[in-house]
């Protein structure tokens, strides 16, 4: 399996922009998480899915930030208008609901600069 | 909310010796317990993990226990090696199938060669 796909890769935008980042889960997943990662706060969760359907959106920091997932292999998080503190690098991760094992498989992740 | 402290921020070992990471949690409720490496440019992977009905758990070099009376637990890489060069991530979950993870802000690890 590819793993878990992300893209872009980078994105640099400007300030008051909209940029939306995409996400590919590992085929056969149920669970998908966003993550942000700062230098300041470090890893934090936004939000998760269990089979499309939002299950828990508290870390998502305010509305300008939403997530959906259209279908079982593929995700967004968009963030619009977007502001320089939303510069951080965003991770997608999915799992399988398994007894056995909780691990979860982090893409490469997108790294967002907003100038 | 749960809270998650990882100690220390950084760490420099010689290569072939160990190495101990530590982290401690405030809620009670707290039962998974995984411990990620991410290296530079890439995701958090998987490295161990435990389950608050096991106190230690083992995979060739590496180690975690668990305390769940301190609300504390440990990561332990002996023989260390170059390529354990890495930032290390402690995390906790108190969610069933360990969802919602909360982090620790992570430790770098040098191995010196």
């Amino acid at each position: 399996d590819a793993g878990v796909i992300q893209s872009p890769r980078h994105e640099v935008t400007e300030m008051g922009q909209e940029v939306t980042l995409r996400c590919k889960p590992i085929s056969g997943h149920d669970y998908l998480f966003w993550y942000r990662q700062t230098m300041m706060r470090g890893l934090e969760l936004l939000i998760y899915f269990n089979n499309n359907v939002p299950i828990d959106d508290s870390g998502m920091p305010e509305d300008r930030f939403s997530a959906k997932m259209p279908n079982a292999s593929f995700s967004t998080l968009k963030i619009q208008p977007s502001e320089p503190r939303d510069s951080a690098v965003y991770f997608c991760a999915s799992n399988l609901n398994g007894r056995s094992s909780y691990e979860q498989y982090f893409g490469p992740g997108t790294r967002l600069t907003v100038t | 909310g749960e809270n998650v402290e990882q100690h220390p921020s950084t760490l420099s070992v010689q290569e072939g010796d160990s190495a101990v990471i530590k982290c401690t949690y405030s809620d009670s409720a707290s039962n998974y317990f995984p411990w990620y490496k991410q290296e530079l440019g890439k995701g958090p992977q998987l490295i161990i993990d435990i389950r608050s009905n096991v106190g230690e758990k083992k995979d060739q070099r590496i180690a975690v226990t668990l305390n769940k009376t301190a609300k504390h637990f440990s990561l332990h890489i002996t023989e260390t090696q170059p390529e354990d060069s890495a930032v290390y991530f402690c995390a906790a979950s108190s969610h069933p199938y360990g969802n919602k993870l909360v982090f620790g802000a992570g430790t770098i690890l040098r191995v010196k060669s």
